[in-house]
């Protein structure tokens, strides 16, 4: 399976600030996904980024809020902008090769906004 | 997205014991994913199911692919410390789509 690193590990943010979250992927990958998991909670998708087209934001989910940039196979990023407090959570990136459904995820990234 | 409810919500186990869990959706899956989470860390695949009464293992654990597609368990065989974390079952979406929804998880907690 893919080597997926993400950065920042963890970071503290102040409110109204912005802070953009990195996905390398050790391979070239079609389909690469950004997930939110709230403190204590599940995995929910924010979007679908996919190299060459625009990011596809599930419902609830803005791209002024989390704007996503994907200009290559083994990169993304995710900005989370204009933060407040209940955007502490943990955001993860995942990679599918598109021919199983399996997804395979980074080692998250913990954000803490004061 | 589609509904998965996953129980039990939590658990305690005796090291050595050996447990399960399950997951069940209103819809058909077409693919069943466990995964677990250690604190810290980002989910790993533990097992992928494709086809209906499908029964897989990887060391310890067993999963099977309920046979009316609506339904999956995981087993742990004889415990042990390092099982501790959330487990999470997962599937498409829809049918031939890549999105995964996720279960709310159960956690695991061994009991010394």
């Amino acid at each position: 399976s893919a080597v997926i690193s993400q950065k920042p590990s963890r970071d503290i943010c102040q409110r109204g600030t912005s802070l953009t979250i990195q996905c390398q992927v050790d391979s070239q990958v079609t389909m690469m996904f950004w997930y939110r998991q709230q403190p204590g909670q599940s995995l929910t998708l924010i979007a679908t980024a996919n190299q060459g087209s625009e990011a596809t934001y599930e419902s609830g989910f803005v791209i002024d809020k989390f704007p996503i940039s994907r200009p290559n196979l083994t990169f993304s990023t995710l900005t989370v902008s204009n933060m407040s407090p209940e955007d502490s959570s943990i955001y993860l990136c995942s990679v599918d090769d598109g021919r199983l459904n399996e997804q395979f995820f980074g080692p998250g990234t913990r954000l803490t906004v004061l | 997205g589609q509904q998965l409810n996953q129980s039990p919500q939590s658990m305690f186990i005796q090291e050595g014991e050996d447990v399960s869990m399950n997951c069940t959706s209103s819809s058909i899956f077409n693919t069943w994913l466990w995964y677990k989470q250690d604190p810290g860390e980002g989910p790993v695949l533990l097992i992928a199911l494709y086809k209906a009464g499908e029964l897989t293992s990887n060391g310890r654990l067993t999963a099977q692919f309920g046979i009316t597609r609506k339904d999956s368990f995981l087993n742990i065989s004889a415990s042990i410390p390092s099982d501790v974390g959330i487990y999470f079952c997962a599937g498409p979406t829809q049918s031939n789509d890549y999105k995964l929804s996720f279960g709310a998880g159960t956690t695991v907690t061994v009991r010394a």
